[in-house]
């Protein structure tokens, strides 16, 4: 089944103290994206990756760290979490389709991290 | 700066009613739009569109882009409790397969 996994998907922790969510997709997407959520603001990409060794900030890129060393996988590094990373996060991926139509984005199920 | 807005923020209705919702937007290097359906999990793909004009349909969902007023449409007919949920729009961009989400518009569909 073609699908995106992120781990883990609850994650209750303290200020300061290093995290790693991972994402995963199954589709040899070229292209994946970490987005955060909060309620008014929406849904706000933080970092993306075009494709391995290939990463590039979003808008909201500010207390996150990425890295594609593999084309399957692009953990979320949370080196000093601090409580207004609280939020709910998505990882996305989708081929990159050179033509007129974007290539849709699948999104993986949600990781709800509370920062103390 | 991009710029998406979705109207309205929230809405009720009952089993049977249509809904439209809209979302008008301002982005540089405009590509595409798609829609995308968001219960209490992930945003799930309903409809990406490219051309002007040339109506999407999904079943009792149906969508259209105006690229020259800025704005795309989506129609839910006969709306049923399952349509539920916050619908977003998201335009994009032709470099970096970027996408700029609007707000959302939450509906509740009432028995």
């Amino acid at each position: 089944e073609a699908q995106v996994t992120q781990n883990p998907r609850y994650l209750i922790t303290v200020t300061g103290k290093k995290l790693t969510v991972t994402c995963s997709q199954n589709m040899n997407h070229e292209y994946m994206s970490w987005y955060r959520q909060d309620p008014g603001l929406g849904l706000r990409q933080i970092y993306y990756s075009m494709n391995v060794e290939v990463t590039d900030k979003g808008d909201v890129p500010e207390g996150y760290k990425v890295s594609r060393k593999e084309k399957r996988n692009f953990p979320l590094i949370l080196e000093s979490p601090s409580p207004n990373q609280t939020s709910l996060y998505f990882c996305a991926s989708s081929a990159i389709n050179r033509g007129p139509s974007t290539d849709t984005q699948y999104f993986g199920p949600g990781t709800r991290l509370t920062v103390l | 700066e991009d710029k998406v807005v979705q109207s309205p923020l929230s809405l009720v209705v009952h089993e049977g009613d249509t809904v439209t919702l809209n979302c008008s937007y301002e982005v540089t290097n405009f590509r595409s739009l798609l829609w995308y359906k968001q219960e209490k999990k992930a945003p799930t793909f309903l409809f990406m569109l490219t051309s002007s004009g040339i109506e999407k349909k999904s079943g009792r969902l149906s969508s259209i882009l105006d690229k020259k007023e800025l704005f795309s449409i989506l129609n839910i007919t006969a709306t049923q409790t399952g349509d539920s949920a916050v619908y977003l729009c998201a335009p994009s961009k032709a470099a970096g397969n970027k996408l700029t989400f609007g707000g959302g518009t939450r509906v509740l569909v009432k028995p």
